[in-house]
């Protein structure tokens, strides 16, 4: 069956970097997207980006733009978020969810990681 | 950005009873290939958020048909027609035909 197994948790001081992986496993990973989506501690859901694993190409949220890097390793079935210039704001548990490999309307995220707690603290 | 705004943010329920949440878009979530784009999301304490309907109204695999899915355009239900315990949560929608992709804030379905 499908697994997508997450990094473990993650401290960092704010304005330095996180990098979260994403082990997928159980389907041809590179026929799928992945999706990040960030929760803030007792908040909701939110998007930051899409990568697809069949060619590479992404599309980030406007918010975290230009701070976020979403990339692919298709040798090991491996996705990768990194976030860059860490702040307070951006604690949350990190998750990703398996998307369709072309970006349009349709979002598959049926299947999801267990979630990465990253926290930013001095 | 498109808005999900949810109602209501917190629903107390008897067991057995029903529940429905509502969930309404700023803008119309009809695609260009004439479908909407429109999920339901179910996260348990401390779980990863989990599917249970996609595209308005198709009930995902394995999830009790008790939960349904409906609405059009700008508005959207969901509705659970007798609530159990495992049935408590945060019950979230989600648009994707907009980019970028926005969710509900979230209602939280608790037991009475």
């Amino acid at each position: 069956q499908v697994h997508l197994v997450q990094s473990g948790a993650e401290v960092k001081k704010p304005g330095a970097s996180v990098k979260v992986s994403c082990q997928a496993s159980g389907y041809t990973f590179t026929s799928y997207g992945i999706s990040w989506v960030r929760q803030a501690p007792g908040q909701g859901l939110e998007w930051m980006g899409w990568i697809s694993a069949h060619d590479g190409n992404t599309n980030y949220s406007p918010k975290i733009q230009g701070r976020v890097t979403m990339t692919t390793d298709t040798s090991t079935g491996t996705a990768y978020m990194e976030l860059r210039s860490l702040r307070s704001d951006d604690t949350a548990v990190y998750y990703c969810a398996r998307d369709l490999w072309l970006l349009g309307g349709d979002h598959e995220l049926y299947y999801w990681g267990q979630g990465t707690l990253v926290t930013v603290s001095s | 950005d498109v808005v999900m705004t949810q109602s209501p943010l917190s629903l107390p329920v008897t067991l057995g009873q029903p529940a429905s949440i509502s969930c309404r878009s700023s803008q119309s979530l009809v695609y260009s290939d004439g479908n909407t784009y429109l999920n339901w999301f179910q996260q348990r304490p401390g779980q990863s958020p989990r599917r249970l309907i996609y595209k308005v109204s198709n009930r995902d695999s394995g999830v009790p048909d008790r939960f349904s899915g409906s609405g059009s355009g700008t508005d959207f239900t969901l509705k659970i027609s007798r609530v159990e315990a495992e049935d408590v949560g945060v019950y979230y929608c989600m648009q994707g035909t907009h980019w970028p992709m926005t969710f509900g804030q979230g209602t939280k379905v608790e037991i009475k």
